[in-house]
């Protein structure tokens, strides 16, 4: 099983450009969610998804954008890159509600983006 | 305040050495607690739910203290594998659903031959 697949794995930006993190899961996961990390933080729920066609926002939803049309994909749109968002995005995915300890998260092995 | 905290460290301690980490949430409607293990520029991972009576897996012990808001994370007879960041994760947080997770900074810890 490929578990969550995250692309690219790295990626650098200039200020201003667009582009989008892809995101997948071969595990008929319903919820899906992006984090970010950056140092000495936690990570920080940028949006998330509880079922295709559902979207909702997270702590730091502000210059992303994401779509759910099939249960697998969960891409994250930067609309206009800027510096601040220099950070490691993690997708993740659970069967259910990730705070039922039946549902454990499972993460993608990360995208680092840099924004010059 | 951070809604979760937690020492950063690092924590250096030789193989064998038990070595425990504390983690303080402030949301005390916070019904849920996991430790989460992150390996060096990898991905988190679950390492184990938190129950309120406490539970044990192998070497690793996870207390919950919902009268003083910290959970607990025992190592006993650390490994050179061990090595890794320790994630405290609750829920309920800032973004205003119960069900959401919030992540601490985690707590580093080197295990030394």
């Amino acid at each position: 099983n490929a578990g969550v697949t995250q692309t690219p794995k790295f990626q650098v930006l200039k200020t201003g450009q667009s582009m989008t993190l892809q995101c997948a899961q071969d595990m008929n996961h319903e919820y899906m969610s992006w984090y970010r990390q950056d140092p000495g933080m936690g990570l920080r729920l940028i949006h998330y998804s509880v079922g295709a066609g559902i979207t909702d926002q997270g702590e730091v939803p502000n210059g992303y954008n994401v779509s759910r049309s099939t249960t697998e994909d969960f891409p994250l749109r930067l609309l206009s890159a800027a510096p601040s968002q220099t950070s490691v995005y993690f997708c993740a995915s659970s069967y259910g509600d990730p705070s039922s300890y039946n549902s454990p998260l499972h993460f993608g092995n990360g995208t680092r983006l840099t924004v010059t | 305040r951070k809604e979760v905290e937690q020492d950063p460290g690092p924590f250096n301690v030789p193989e064998g050495a038990t070595v425990a980490f504390n983690c303080t949430y402030s949301n005390s409607a916070s019904q849920s607690f996991f430790w989460y293990r992150q390996d060096c520029r990898k991905e988190p991972k679950l390492l184990m739910s938190v129950y309120s009576s406490g539970n044990e897996d192998g070497r690793f012990t996870a207390q919950l203290n919902r009268a003083s808001q910290y959970i607990s994370l025992l190592i006993r007879d650390s490994k050179l594998s061990d090595s890794a960041t320790y994630l405290c994760v609750v829920t309920g947080g800032s973004s205003g659903s119960a069900r959401q997770l919030t992540f601490g900074s985690g707590t580093q810890l080197t295990v030394l031959p």
